[in-house]
């Protein structure tokens, strides 16, 4: 089982749609949680943080369920400009070190 | 400079050569990572250095080497490279001292091996 899993996609949405998506972790000591945006061909960029009080901001809604290691990102109002690959972060400490671990990504894409 | 650099953007490489990807940082960054990216099999940590003069082996660490003498500088090694390895390296770099920060990424060197 991957250590973090997300839905397979792709996801075609209308502009205006609400689209979630989710991710689940296996291992119960991770730490942070992440939500980065990759568009085609280009490097991951941080779209936010996930904390377990769930956090917004403008239009996406991050949230985090330890009980069910389970992570959520929504987008209301979706955009053209939404289109992109969602990758799901997780970091636990293995000794000394902190490992970031990805999740292989959701495919969006948001169609006019 | 200014963030994370990696160089080559891009490279066509002979399979049986050695290659080094470069990877430099600015913002004193304790952590640095290297990521291979493949279609459908999504960022898959190659190895990971926690401090300068430590490094850590990720999940498909086989066939690549690293170093980590300072805090700016973490380069990958491929010593003799085979076709499977063309994908798309992805270096980052994060204040792991400071908790949950962000990873930041360089652009990304796209290794092409015939």
């Amino acid at each position: 089982r991957k250590e973090v899993e997300q839905d397979p996609g792709p996801f075609n949405v209308p502009e205006g749609a609400t689209v979630a998506f989710n991710c689940t972790y296996s291992n119960s000591a991770s730490q942070s949680f992440f939500w980065y945006r990759q568009d085609c061909r280009k490097e991951p960029k941080l779209l936010m943080s996930v904390y377990s009080s769930g956090n917004e901001d403008g239009r996406f809604t991050a949230q985090l369920n330890r009980a069910s290691q389970y992570i959520s990102l929504l987008i209301r109002d979706s955009k053209l400009s939404d289109s992109a690959t969602y990758l799901c972060v997780v970091t636990f400490s293995s000794g000394s070190a902190r490992q970031l671990t990805f999740g292989s990504g959701t495919q969006l894409t948001v169609l006019p | 400079i200014a963030g994370i650099t990696q160089a080559p953007t891009s490279q066509i490489l002979a399979a049986g050569r050695r290659m080094t990807l470069r990877c430099t940082q600015d913002m004193r960054h304790n952590a640095m990572y290297w990521y291979r990216q493949d279609l459908g099999l999504g960022l898959r940590l190659i190895h990971y250095s926690n401090t300068a003069g430590t490094t850590g082996k990720g999940e498909v660490p086989d066939g690549y080497s690293v170093s980590r003498a300072n805090t700016d500088d973490f380069p990958l090694t491929l010593a003799s490279a085979v076709p499977s390895q063309t994908s798309v390296y992805f270096c980052a770099s994060s204040d792991s001292r400071q908790g949950g920060t962000e990873a930041f990424f360089g652009q990304g060197t796209r290794l092409t091996v015939v």
